[in-house]
């Protein structure tokens, strides 16, 4: 098992250009995550994914939209690029109930000039 | 809003010798889970250890302890005899039971084992 995937690993944009962010988790999870981790503010929710067809906003959702594929994908989409989006973006998955982790992928470092 | 803080930036520890980090977190629920993850310069997060809170008996993974004081709302990772492997950014995270399941990270601390 791959466990969870990211696609790309790292990524360069320039200021108003639009990307997408690619996510797959292979354990049969319902919960899918999206954060950001930027220097001295530790990882931040954008979107999550509470089971298959849901999506709510987290802390941070501004300048972002996220699609639920299907139970295995979680995609997120920046429309409009802006510095402030430079970070590196993590997904996460987990079972919906219970004492269980979240499992994260090997995020994705996003540059916006 | 559940809130996670971890007061030290940066910690210091000697290769075979014992550290303690700190968090403190706040919340109005009475059940929760909350986790240690270990950020090495791979960036990936890897879980060390977690406890649930309706438990008393604090959690233990080999090298790596907690001391879990509900009422304090207080939760710090030991890590005895201290490995070069060590060194990493530690997150201390709380998981809320509410939907989503959603988990708050703080800042983070930056351990380094010394040789």
């Amino acid at each position: 098992n791959a466990g969870v995937t990211q696609t790309p690993k790292f990524q360069v944009l320039k200021t108003g250009q639009s990307m997408t962010l690619q996510c797959a988790q292979d354990m049969n999870h319902n919960s899918m995550y999206w954060y950001r981790q930027d220097p001295g503010m530790g990882l931040r929710l954008i979107y999550y994914s509470a089971s298959e067809g849901t999506t709510d906003k987290g802390e941070v959702p501004n300048g972002y939209n996220v699609s639920r594929l299907n139970k295995r994908e979680f995609s997120l989409r920046l429309e409009s690029a802006a510095p402030s989006q430079t970070s590196v973006y993590f997904c996460a998955s987990s079972v919906l109930a219970g004492a269980h982790e979240q499992f994260f992928g090997p995020g994705t470092r996003l540059t916006v000039l | 809003a559940q809130t996670v803080t971890q007061s030290q930036p940066e910690m210091s520890v000697q290769e075979a010798e014992t550290v303690t980090l700190s968090c403190t977190y706040d919340t109005s629920e009475s059940d929760y889970y909350l986790f240690w993850y270990k950020q090495p310069p791979s960036r990936q997060m890897i879980l060390v250890i977690r406890q649930e809170a309706y438990k008393q008996q604090n959690a233990t993974e080999n090298r790596f302890s907690v001391n879990f004081q509900k009422a304090a709302k207080s939760f710090s990772l030991k890590i005895s005899d201290s490995q070069l492997g060590d060194a990493a950014m530690y997150f201390c995270a709380y998981r809320t039971l509410e939907y989503g399941n959603k988990l708050v990270f703080g800042a983070g601390t930056i351990l380094r084992v010394k040789s």
